[in-house]
């Protein structure tokens, strides 16, 4: 089957521009989580949607941070205006389901560098 | 809140020597462990994980032992190879929604 899809790979932009990350899960997977990974650092969740509902964005920067799962399938993440501290990889993960047992397959994520 | 926390690396081994990475954790309540593995380029990928106190889970050689009274879940392998370079990131999660994850350690195997 295919993998958890991500684009672009590598993204620079300058501090206060925007920035728009995609992502395409395993078909069929309920479940959709991105996570920000700072260099050093292991992935932090930012936000996690059940089909097109969000269930936790408990650590998502709203004031800056944006992110939408159209029809229950893909997903961007926005960033408007970015600060240097967003420098990080994004990742995209999906599940069959939330719940603990069910794998989350990763995508590669996109290196993102705020300059 | 819940936490992990794990050796910071980078550990640097010779092919076929014996790997311990040491993995111990914080939560309320009895999370479910996981060993995640990133290799150079690409995404994490689940190693192996384990869901109740004693569990064990193992795959390609690595295995890790539920430790509920030492609330600990370290990754071991007896032979490593070059192709095990890689870095590995022991996770919690405790039932709800969010898997807290460890900073992650570095192995790099010498051939």
């Amino acid at each position: 089957e295919a993998g958890v899809a991500q684009s672009p790979r590598y993204k620079i932009i300058e501090k206060r521009q925007s920035v728009a990350f995609w992502c395409n899960p395993i078909s069929g997977h309920a479940t959709l989580y991105w996570y920000q990974q700072i260099l050093g650092q292991g992935p932090k969740l930012l936000i996690q949607f059940q089909n097109n509902g969000v269930v936790d964005d408990s650590q998502l920067p709203k004031d800056r941070f944006s992110a939408e799962r159209l029809k229950g399938v893909d997903s961007t993440l926005k960033i408007q205006p970015a600060k240097l501290e967003d420098s990080a990889v994004y990742l995209c993960a999906s599940s069959l389901e939330s719940a603990s047992n069910y794998e989350q397959y990763f995508g590669p994520g996109t290196r993102l560098t705020v300059t | 809140g819940d936490s992990v926390t794990q050796m910071e690396g980078p550990v640097t081994l010779s092919e076929e020597a014996f790997l311990t990475i040491n993995c111990t954790y914080t939560a309320t309540g009895y999370p479910s462990l996981f060993w995640y593995v990133q290799y150079p380029g690409e995404g994490l990928q689940l190693l192996l994980k384990a869901t109740k106190a004693d569990d064990k889970g193992s795959n390609k050689g690595f295995e890790a032992t539920y430790r509920k009274e030492t609330t600990s879940f370290h990754l071991e392998k007896g032979s490593v190879q070059v192709s095990d370079s890689a870095v590995y990131f022991c996770a919690l999660n405790t039932g709800g929604f969010k898997t807290i994850f460890g900073a992650g350690t570095r192995l790099f195997v010498k051939a």
